[in-house]
C-alpha cells in the first residue's frame, strides 16, 4: 500500500492551459503540503493544511490554488499555466502541523510546460 | 535569516569510502534539524534528526549531532554502498510569528557511489 500517493506521475500541456495534479495518504494523517521542487533540485513549500485548514501559504502565485475536501486528500489546482511552473510538485502530510513530525513525501508529479 | 546552507555537490565516492556532507544553519534559538534523502525518482523519506542541542541522530549506518557551537549538523557515513546514491537534503525547523511550522530545507548534495 502506498502511504502517499499522486496522480499523474507526469504531465505535459501548453502554456495557458488548466490542470491538476491530485494527493492522497492512507496513513491517517492531519497535516497534509506542497511542495515544488525545481530544476537544481532547490525545494520549497507552497502550502499546508491541517485538519482540511490553510496554515501555511506561501508567496505563491494565486494561480495556484490548493483544495482539500477531506483530512486525505489535498489537491492542486494551477490556471494558465507558465513555463516557469515547470517542476516536480511533491504532496507529503505528517501526523500534526509542527515541523519536528516526520513528513512523508510522495513520489512526486512532473509537470512540463511547454 | 533562517536558511539551511549545504556543500555543493555533487559528491562522488568509491564504495566503502568516508562520507561527511556539511550542514550549517542560521537561526535565532535551536531549532531542530534533519536529514532527508531523496533516491532517484522518488519523493524525500526522513534518514534522521535531532531535536536540540548536543543530540546526535542516526540511521542506516548514517549519524549527523547537533552542534550548537558551530551551528551546524554535519552528516557521516563511515564506509558508504552504491545504494547510498542519492540526493541529501539538511533541513530546519521554522517556526513563525502566526504559530505556523515548516521545514527550510537545504539546496540538496548530489551523492554517486561507484564500486
Amino acid at each position: 500500500d502506498t502511504a502517499v500517493s499522486q496522480t499523474p506521475k507526469y504531465l505535459v500541456t501548453q502554456m495557458g492551459n488548466d490542470k491538476s495534479i491530485k494527493c492522497e495518504q492512507n496513513l491517517g494523517h492531519d497535516t497534509m503540503y506542497w511542495y515544488k521542487q525545481d530544476s537544481k533540485k532547490f525545494l520549497k513549500i507552497m502550502f499546508s493544511y491541517n485538519n482540511k485548514e490553510l496554515i501555511i501559504n506561501e508567496t505563491v502565485p494565486n494561480r495556484f490554488s490548493p483544495k482539500s475536501p477531506d483530512k486525505a486528500h489535498l489537491n492542486l489546482h494551477i490556471n494558465s499555466l507558465e513555463l516557469g511552473d515547470s517542476a516536480v510538485y511533491f504532496c507529503a502530510s505528517s501526523q500534526d502541523w509542527r515541523a519536528t513530525d516526520t513528513q512523508y513525501f510522495g513520489p512526486g508529479t512532473r509537470l512540463t510546460v511547454l | 535569516g533562517n536558511s539551511v546552507t549545504q556543500m555543493e555537490g555533487p559528491v562522488t565516492l568509491s564504495e566503502e569510502a568516508f562520507l561527511t556532507i556539511n550542514c550549517t544553519y542560521t537561526a535565532t534559538g535551536y531549532p531542530s534539524l534533519f536529514w532527508y534523502v531523496q533516491y532517484p525518482g522518488e519523493g524525500l523519506q526522513l534518514l534522521l534528526k535531532a531535536t536540540k542541542a548536543d543530540d546526535k541522530g542516526s540511521n542506516k549506518g548514517f549519524e549527523a549531532t547537533y552542534r550548537k557551537e558551530t551551528t551546524s549538523f554535519h552528516l557521516e557515513k563511515g564506509s558508504v554502498q552504491v545504494s547510498d546514491s542519492a540526493v541529501y537534503f539538511c533541513a530546519r525547523a521554522f517556526s513563525s510569528q502566526g504559530g505556523s511550522e515548516k521545514l527550510v530545507f537545504g539546496k540538496g548534495t548530489k551523492l554517486t557511489v561507484n564500486p
